[in-house]
């Protein structure tokens, strides 16, 4: 039972555009959302995160956006770069902090130059 | 600070056998955490630790599986017997207060 869902395995986007990275979830009780990048043989690196009493978040060049009601978040990288490409995952926790994530397959962002 | 520290980076063993991974956290961390990342199921918790102790091992596939805290700043994941369908890269992440999780560079197990 996958209840966080990223089902686009991979991306890739012009550089200098608008990045979108896809992802829902199933388990109405998530309240907190975090995107991770991950290089290869790396682990995986926070990017940005979103508590469930927001629908905006935003750093720098990443924004995250949460529609609750579709249970569904989404991850914007503008102006993309060629040092974006990695596998980007999604993930949600139901205590409105870091135990527990439950993460998503991934999906594999490549940026051209 | 150093991170999480992984080691080994790479393991090969012949079904069968032991394996012991071993993750240091960051120091000041009171939470570890130990996942399992495959093709087909992705980034998979095991078992969390909060100050030493085990909260929820849910996660560990069956009893093959047994991770132990003895101390603040060191944690092992064993395997005992190993089968070909452990091969995975396995990742120990450290946290403190609700924030987010930093990852390890991973163990890639490879069970012949």
């Amino acid at each position: 039972d996958q209840q966080v869902k990223q089902n686009s395995p991979s991306l890739s986007v012009q550089e200098g555009r608008i990045s979108i990275l896809n992802c829902d979830y199933t388990n109405s009780m998530f309240d907190y959302f975090l995107w991770y990048k991950k290089y290869p043989a790396e682990g995986p690196t926070f990017l940005i995160s979103i508590s469930s009493i927001k629908d905006k978040n935003e750093d720098g060049r990443f924004t995250v956006f949460l529609n609750k009601s579709a249970k569904h978040l989404s991850l914007h990288i503008v102006p993309s770069q060629p040092g974006d490409s990695a596998v980007y995952f999604c993930a949600a926790s139901g205590d409105f902090g870091n135990e527990k994530l439950t993460f998503g397959t991934g999906t594999r962002l490549t940026i051209i130059p | 600070d150093a991170g999480v520290i992984q080691s080994p980076r790479h393991e090969v063993t012949e079904m069968g056998q032991e394996v012991t991974l071993r993750c240091k956290p960051i120091s000041g961390h009171d939470y570890l955490f130990w996942y399992r990342q495959t093709m087909m199921r992705g980034l998979e918790l095991l078992i969390y630790f909060n100050n030493n102790v085990p909260i929820d091992d849910s996660g560990m596939p069956e009893d093959r599986f047994s991770a132990k805290m003895p101390n603040a700043s060191f944690s092992t994941l064993k395997i005992q017997p190993s089968e070909p369908r452990d091969s995975a890269v396995y990742f120990c992440a450290s946290t403190y207060s609700r924030q987010p999780q930093h990852f390890g560079d991973g163990t890639r197990l490879s069970i012949l």
